[in-house]
């Protein structure tokens, strides 16, 4: 079974500064994918950042990087130069198996102080 | 450019109701997924399924079920409506099985409350 784990329920930053989001996870599979998902008041779910587990780069969008340390199953998020529009739930996500199914954190919650 | 949509988006049930929740995609994808998310909670899955006529259980799926009889469609049907069912419904999709980056699209959730 798989499992990701997200042990800060809450964070909180300042505009324009960086922050850090966690994440580890577990699996047993050798070829796997990461993600992390923004959810907004609005309830959508948003692609924030993808990471194949095979790629020793860590992905880079925008403003949005990853520290991606594979033999210590972690995968984090890093948000610079935050901005009013970053609050939102943040979720970090597992896909294994050749079904595609997405294992998630229980999300943590992230507020931009003006 | 509709994506997945999700019919109703809002939802107020008795207990011992039925209902079903109306999932649509126009992207032709094979991959399909229900997942539920409770207050505070990340999205579990309840169902899936890979394709047209193929159907299989995820994480939570007791007291729910699902049919796909087109790639488009993909129906959660609640038989008895229980106040543990009070959740937000999710609907995705997906292109491609499990050696693809592709992430999963998302439709924008049905709120259900079971009184």
């Amino acid at each position: 079974a798989q499992t990701v784990t997200q042990s800060q329920p809450e964070m909180s930053v300042q505009e324009a500064e960086t922050v850090t989001l966690s994440c580890t996870y577990d699996t047993s599979e050798s070829d796997y994918y990461l993600f992390w998902y923004k959810q907004p008041p609005s309830r959508q779910m948003i692609l924030v950042i993808r990471q194949e587990a095979y790629k020793q780069q860590n992905a880079t969008e925008n403003r949005f990087s990853v520290n991606f340390q594979k033999a210590a199953k972690s995968f984090s998020l890093k948000i610079s130069d935050s901005q009013l529009g970053d609050a939102a739930m943040y979720f970090c996500a597992l896909r294994t198996g050749a079904n595609s199914k997405l294992t998630f954190g229980k999300g943590i919650t992230l507020s931009v102080r003006p | 450019n509709a994506g997945v949509t999700q019919t109703p988006k809002f939802r107020i049930l008795k207990i011992g109701q039925s209902m079903t929740l109306q999932c649509t995609q126009d992207m032709n994808h094979n991959y399909m997924y229900w997942y539920r998310q409770d207050p505070g909670m990340g999205l579990k899955l309840i169902y899936y399924s890979v394709g047209a006529g193929i159907t299989d259980k995820g994480e939570v799926p007791n007291g729910y079920n699902v049919s796909r009889s087109t790639t488009e469609d993909f129906p959660l049907r609640l038989e008895l409506a229980a106040p543990s069912q009070t959740s937000v419904y999710f609907c995705a999709t997906g292109a491609t099985g499990g050696g693809s980056n592709q992430p999963q699209h998302f439709g924008d959730g049905t709120r259900l409350s079971i009184l």
